[in-house]
């Protein structure tokens, strides 16, 4: 079956800190993976970008990964601070599925000063 | 910045009756829209994708004639729950495609069925 699945436990790190989030996917041909972030009550805010035959993305301190052997994407905020607090998504389009965002469930993440 | 605007963002209403759900793009034209549910602590799990001019696609499990979906111009997509049920409540969310610049999400509506 077709499964997206995140680190379901809640990840709690001290400020400063570089959070590394996993996203792993299985049965899916994705044409590009997304990374989003969403806080309480708030629909998920796009954060960013990966395709297929790209490895690796960067913005500001946001890095994602992205290893189709594997079928992972990692996702990295380096000098985490309190403000980063929120959920993380990640969600893929598949190929030939005419756009559809498909989500894993989230992660948790709890950035202490 | 692309912006989705969502109304209402909180509605309650009585068992039996029926809530629309307004989604805008306000500075892009949208042939595509997506509809989501999320309930707490869950993910998001689409319900439809909603196309301008012709009829939404619906996820498997999802009744169609109970959420009926608008899509008549390029800025505008409707969600309509009918006879909604305490079960129906949720957080509803759209969005809409951006390409490469990823996906812009509505700021969801909460429903409460009482």
């Amino acid at each position: 079956s077709q499964k997206i699945e995140q680190n379901s436990e809640a990840l709690n790190i001290q400020e400063g800190k570089t959070a590394t989030l996993t996203c792993n996917y299985t049965n899916y041909s994705p044409a590009y993976l997304q990374w989003y972030r969403q806080d309480p009550g708030r629909g998920p805010v796009f954060l960013l970008l990966i395709r297929e035959n790209e490895k690796e993305k960067r913005k500001e301190r946001l890095k994602v990964t992205f290893d189709t052997t594997l079928k992972q994407s990692l996702f990295h905020i380096t000098a985490s601070q309190p403000a980063d607090s929120a959920t993380y998504l990640c969600a893929l389009v598949p190929y030939n599925q005419g756009g559809k965002l498909i989500f894993g469930q989230g992660t948790e993440l709890s950035v202490k000063p | 910045g692309a912006v989705v605007s969502q109304h209402p963002s909180r509605v309650i209403c009585k068992s039996g009756t029926s809530v629309k759900i307004e989604c805008r793009s306000l500075d892009f034209q949208a042939t595509t829209m997506f509809w989501y549910r999320q309930f707490p602590k869950q993910s998001l799990m689409l319900m439809a994708t909603s196309n301008e001019g012709s009829k939404a696609t619906y996820e498997q499990g999802v009744e169609k004639d109970k959420f009926l979906i608008n899509h008549a111009s390029l800025t505008l997509s409707t969600l309509t729950v009918t006879s909604a049920h305490p079960e129906d409540s949720s957080f509803y969310i759209c969005s809409a495609s951006r390409g490469s610049d990823g996906y812009t999400f509505g700021s969801g509506t909460r429903l409460t069925v009482v």
